[in-house]
């Protein structure tokens, strides 16, 4: 695809619902991230794959959240037993090299969860 | 704690004027400072980044100054243009432990008026 693509778009979940988001990478991108965005905030480092391996999950606020690459293209944030403190957009990054300082990033327009 | 302070908040600027958004960081392992400029219901897009090795970088109507020893850079917009209104982040990261791991300052929300 021509960018990065985030799925779905919307989603709102009970308080305590598991829900998944998937981000599709530019075809080709070795790195991958996820970032957390609340409402009026800067985005805050989830996650980060360089292809498959899952290279740093420092940022995952809880054991709830989840994520994976299996087959180092699509990825999976998943989030157990949803909180009101979870919502946020969730967004995806790629980029084409492994480990570049300047190597342009690429986001995704994020999923925007809600938890009732 | 918040490694990358971002200000003003929010930034009002007539058609034509010059735009200045600060930041100061903590970090001094950070080796790479972009801006990122975000629409509504968009995600972020790079729009210019610098090297602490140089003080300043152009690029079109879009300046970065870099002060190294006051840890502190800022972005100029020449020209403010109503299509500028946005949504502006710096963010600063380091290459060891992660690759292109950003850290992000609050934002600051930009207005051109005509």
């Amino acid at each position: 695809g021509a960018g990065v693509s985030q799925s779905p778009r919307y989603k709102v979940a009970k308080r305590g619902q598991d829900v998944a988001l998937r981000c599709d990478p530019i075809s080709g991108h070795v790195s991958l991230f996820w970032y957390q965005q609340a409402l009026g905030q800067g985005p805050e480092f989830l996650t980060y794959f360089q292809n498959e391996a899952q290279l740093d999950k420092s940022g995952l606020p809880s054991d709830r959240f989840f994520a994976e690459r299996p087959e180092g293209s699509v990825s999976t944030l998943k989030i157990q037993r949803t909180q009101q403190e979870d919502s946020a957009v969730y967004l995806c990054a790629s980029s084409l090299a492994r480990v570049t300082p300047n190597e342009k990033l690429f986001f995704g327009s994020g999923t925007q969860l809600s938890v009732l | 704690q918040q490694q990358v302070k971002q200000s003003p908040q929010s930034l009002i600027v007539q058609k034509g004027g010059i735009s200045i958004i600060n930041c100061a960081y903590e970090n001094t392992a950070f080796d790479y400072f972009p801006w990122y400029q975000q629409f509504p219901g968009k995600g972020p897009a790079l729009l210019i980044a610098i090297r602490p090795d140089v003080s300043e970088k152009k690029e079109g109507r879009f300046t970065i100054s870099f002060n190294k020893s006051a840890k502190q850079f800022s972005l100029h917009i020449m020209d403010s243009q109503p299509g500028d209104s946005a949504t502006y982040f710096c963010a600063a990261s380091r290459v060891t432990g992660g690759g292109n791991k950003l850290t992000f300052g609050t934002g600051t929300q930009l207005k051109v008026e005509l």
